[in-house]
């Protein structure tokens, strides 16, 4: 079942931050969080598995919850470069991954 | 480190004719994956391999599809008598073996059907 995620689309300006969640009505192992900007691939950002931890490199972090069955993708002190389309893909027991419909991020100088 | 490669980047049809798209994975790869993606959405599963077998697929996956994975490295996506719901960008990934590696994705074969 597909991933829900929110906000669809959000406008940022330079410096600002973002958050972008993603939920899933199942029972998740794993979440794969991706960006990908117009006519290019997806572009790999991090995997979280089951038991809550929190991962970032730079100034993007993510959290799973498990209980909640959500993990949240955080952007701090967004950048240009940080434009683009983000998707979670999520992974419930032994499936393929399941990637939702995106979140559309734009960030203006 | 050459990255996941994927042939033609573009390819127009007509309705009815066959395409074969080509992807090579990352050389050390085991499992490569083929997924559609449609504006607006995100990438769809169509199917995967570990090596040579293919181990799943997607009810998206008509009989008018095949995969194909000869030797356990490049794949083919074949999809016969084309229909105007096909156009899409397929993407392939490859990753190592386990369910929870990372994905690595090519750039894409953008597909229009006329």
């Amino acid at each position: 079942q597909q991933p829900v995620q929110s906000p669809q689309a959000v406008i940022l300006r330079e410096g600002e931050d973002a958050v972008i969640n993603c939920s899933s009505s199942k029972a998740l192992y794993s979440v794969h969080w991706y960006r990908q900007k117009h006519g290019e691939a997806p572009v790999f950002l991090m995997i979280l598995l089951k038991g809550g931890e929190q991962k970032g490199h730079d100034k993007i972090s993510a959290s799973f919850n498990e209980k909640k069955q959500q993990s949240s993708l955080y952007l701090t002190a967004s950048q240009l470069s940080y434009s683009g389309t983000y998707f979670c893909g999520t992974e419930a027991g032994n499936t393929p991954l399941v990637f939702g419909k995106g979140t559309r991020l734009s960030v203006i100088a | 480190d050459t990255g996941v490669s994927q042939d033609p980047r573009h390819k127009i049809t007509k309705r009815g004719q066959n395409v074969t798209f080509r992807c090579d994975p990352i050389s050390e790869h085991n499992r490569l994956y083929w997924y559609r993606q449609t504006l607006g959405q995100g990438p769809e599963f169509l199917t995967y391999f570990q090596n040579e077998a293919q181990l799943e697929k997607s009810r998206l996956l008509s009989d008018r599809f095949s995969a194909e994975r000869p030797k356990g490295s490049f794949s083919t996506l074949e999809i016969q008598r084309t229909e105007q719901g096909d156009s899409a960008m397929y993407l392939c990934a490859s990753s190592l073996a386990a369910r929870t590696d990372t994905q690595y994705f090519g750039p894409g074969t953008r597909l229009t059907v006329l």
